[in-house]
């Protein structure tokens, strides 16, 4: 089941625009994640963020955390045509096993961005 | 570092086949993970290793899907009696799994399945 739902699900701008896509989730959790993927491959990781963070920045890249409001954004500023593709959120929970405490990601639907040149 | 490998990279199957895929992680990487992803929708998770030992398989789809770490590196996923609804693309991760917390995952391109 999906749990994070990101917002808008398209979004289309003119390059050099910043581009804001925000995620909402239901349960808690113990990091957030973003990824990439262009058109039919693999996801490429952007930036992760811990439950006890509220901002993080990496290169154009600004994600904020509101633990209260289950919700992150993902603000990517001047917009290059290469950033076109769908950007998800993934969420994550402390699950206790023996032998590893880690579980795997739960996606959103994702947010397809086009950058227009 | 090569990066998480799959293969294949494409498998056509006829309904009731079994099919195989395979997965290399980042060679230092103790934690594996196999997701399913249909098109328009995010990566689904399905099963996780640490090490050889499969940690959550619940989240498999049915008794059809199964998965092995026999030696803690390489991984398979077999999708037995296929159904054409298992058409999707089969993406593997890995992680450091150094510490008891979740930590980045890397992806793998995927192996895109069709079932005829």
């Amino acid at each position: 089941s999906q749990q994070g739902e990101e917002d808008p699900q398209a979004l289309s701008i003119q390059e050099g625009e910043n581009a804001t896509m925000n995620c909402s989730y239901k349960t808690s959790i113990n990091n957030l994640q973003w990824y990439r993927q262009n058109s039919g491959r693999g996801l490429v990781h952007l930036i992760l963020i811990r439950s006890n963070e509220r901002e993080k920045h990496s290169g154009r890249l600004r994600v904020t955390l509101d633990t209260s409001k289950k919700s992150s954004s993902l603000l990517i500023t001047a917009s290059r045509a290469a950033d076109t593709a769908s950007y998800f959120c993934a969420t994550d929970r402390t699950v206790e096993y023996s032998g590893g405490g880690a579980d795997g990601l739960t996606f959103g639907k994702g947010t397809h961005l086009i950058i227009q040149p | 570092d090569t990066g998480v490998s799959q293969d294949p990279r494409h498998k056509i199957t006829k309904r009731g086949q079994n099919v195989t895929f395979r997965c290399d992680p980042i060679s230092e990487h103790n934690r594996l993970y196999w997701y399913r992803q249909t098109l328009g929708q995010g990566p689904e998770f399905l099963t996780y290793f640490q090490n050889e030992a499969q940690l959550e398989k619940s989240r498999l789809l049915s008794d059809r899907f199964s998965a092995e770490r026999p030696k803690g590196s390489f991984s398979t996923l077999e999708i037995q009696r296929t159904e054409q609804g298992d058409s999707a693309m089969y993406l593997c991760a890995s992680s450091l799994g150094l510490r008891e917390w979740a930590d980045t995952q890397y992806f793998g391109p995927g192996t895109r399945l069709t079932v005829l």
